[in-house]
């Protein structure tokens, strides 16, 4: 089955670009989805299509796809910001969802 | 405003069955797939099922297939989901979530992606 890796960790500083990883086989050829979840609530959808914002969704935070490698960024953290960041595909192979497992934001 | 409600979480002894439900609204519900995705305690998040707008597609997770059922009643605009011989491991917080499809290009979607989620019951298998 498809595997995407997330690092475990990410910490930054208030004000300072983040960036999250999400490793997988061939990644770029497809889309993308990233999702933040804040302790003891549900996750909110942050990006998807790979570089696309919901409503509501601040400009600071943008997506790239290509290659093996996807990547939310956000361009300036804030404390609000800390959180876990899961990357999301679908595998149209198998008609599963994958999530990858997870990027703990602290920030500084 | 879109608002999916999920019950029916409780403590629940090994080998034994429980039912969950998603009560939807704000929304036209026969117009969207729908999925149930898990958070074991301290764990990142795990698919579990979807079932397609009219109910004629479901998928499951290989940790679940065989014992869990995903169906759905759109005159209710309810989503359920029926877990049979329960494991330690099942327990989780289960979400409901609505699905949209993204497409890059062409008439059929690319991938599929959650636009919202409930805020999830938990359910704790243990005797």
């Amino acid at each position: 089955s498809y595997v995407l890796t997330q690092p475990p960790s990410v910490s930054v500083a208030p004000g300072q670009p983040a960036s999250f990883a999400c490793g997988g086989n061939n990644i770029g050829r497809g889309g993308v989805h990233w999702y933040q979840q804040k302790s003891g609530q549900a996750p909110v959808l942050v990006v998807y299509g790979n570089n696309l914002r919901p409503s509501g969704i601040p400009e600071r935070f943008s997506g790239s796809n290509s290659g093996n490698t996807a990547t939310l960024t956000i361009s300036r953290v804030e404390a609000g910001d800390e959180a876990d960041y899961y990357c999301q595909v679908w595998d149209r192979s198998i008609d599963h969802v994958v999530f990858g497992g997870g990027t703990k934001l602290t920030v500084l | 405003q879109v608002q999916l409600v999920e019950s029916g979480g409780g403590v629940v002894q090994p080998g034994r069955s429980l039912r969950l439900s998603c009560a939807a609204s704000g929304f036209t519900f026969s117009n969207y797939g729908l999925h149930w995705v898990r958070q074991a305690p301290g764990r990142g998040l795990e698919w579990v099922a979807l079932i397609s707008f009219d109910g004629s597609n479901t998928y499951y997770a290989d940790s679940v297939k065989g014992r869990f059922t995903i169906s759905r009643d759109n005159s209710k605009t309810s989503l359920y989901v029926q877990m049979n011989s329960l494991r330690a491991e099942d327990t989780a917080v289960y979400y409901c979530a609505r699905e949209l499809g993204y497409y890059a290009s062409g008439s059929s979607p690319q991938s599929y992606f959650f636009d919202y989620w409930g805020q999830g019951t938990l359910v704790t298998v243990s005797s």
